[in-house]
């Protein structure tokens, strides 16, 4: 099936730093979502995004929907460990049931 | 909060057995979807239902099949499991609309078959 294009692949950063990861699209979506996966676990919600230009935070997270509407990106401010696990978008076709997953980004904290 | 419970986490089965995998959700969805994740090839759609008795095929629905005869539960059924179908089963729900949706996931379920 489609996949989004997601960006970087993994990424290994210290403790205190900032991350930024993006997602892209071919497709116009209506919806963007961002998820956190720990091993073995389901993804876990993080930020929903439903508006062209949105910007939304949670805590130390912060998404924008993107103006053309292919595209998001996702901002974690002063990592600390427990943000370690894979992190992925999801956008919702417009008018559809349908959801495209990235391919994920590996986010590893060093402490 | 929305809750997608899997009834089982970690399953070993034969070949050739029949596989059920149960999902319930607790917020009254109408949409209820059954995915697998494996490494390098992300989440792949196995069925989506959009109401009771109401069922689409998705990207790879073969070899699956589903039921939904509550509006709060979706099973999966591997009809005769085989060693390919041995993933990370993830079902999903979100509410009716075209647009707008939230899609909500459960803790998913570990599927071995030797």
């Amino acid at each position: 099936g489609q996949q989004l294009n997601q960006s970087p692949q993994s990424m290994f950063i210290q403790e205190g730093e900032d991350v930024s990861m993006n997602c892209t699209s071919s497709s116009i979506f209506n919806t963007w979502l961002w998820y956190k996966q720990d091993p073995g676990e389901g993804p876990v919600l993080l930020i929903a995004l439903y508006k062209a230009g949105e910007l939304t935070s949670n805590g130390r997270l912060t998404a924008q929907f993107g103006i053309t509407r292919k595209d998001s990106f996702l901002n974690i401010s002063a990592s600390i460990p427990s943000d370690v696990g894979i992190y992925f978008c999801a956008g919702q076709i417009k008018g559809t049931y349908k959801y495209i997953f990235g391919t994920g980004t590996r986010l590893k904290v060093l402490a | 909060d929305v809750k997608v419970t899997q009834s089982s986490r970690y399953l070993v089965k034969r070949t050739g057995e029949k596989v059920f995998l149960e999902c319930v959700q607790d917020m009254d969805h109408e949409n209820m979807f059954w995915y697998r994740q494996d490494p390098g090839l992300g989440l792949r759609l196995i069925y989506f239902s959009y109401d009771v008795k109401m069922k689409e095929k998705g990207d790879i629905p073969e070899g699956y099949s589903v039921s939904r005869e509550k509006k709060e539960r979706f099973s999966l059924i591997l009809e005769s499991a085989s060693t390919n179908q041995t993933s990370m089963y993830l079902c999903a729900s979100s509410p009716r609309g075209g647009s707008g949706n939230t899609i909500y996931f459960g803790e998913g379920s570990w599927l071995t078959v030797v």
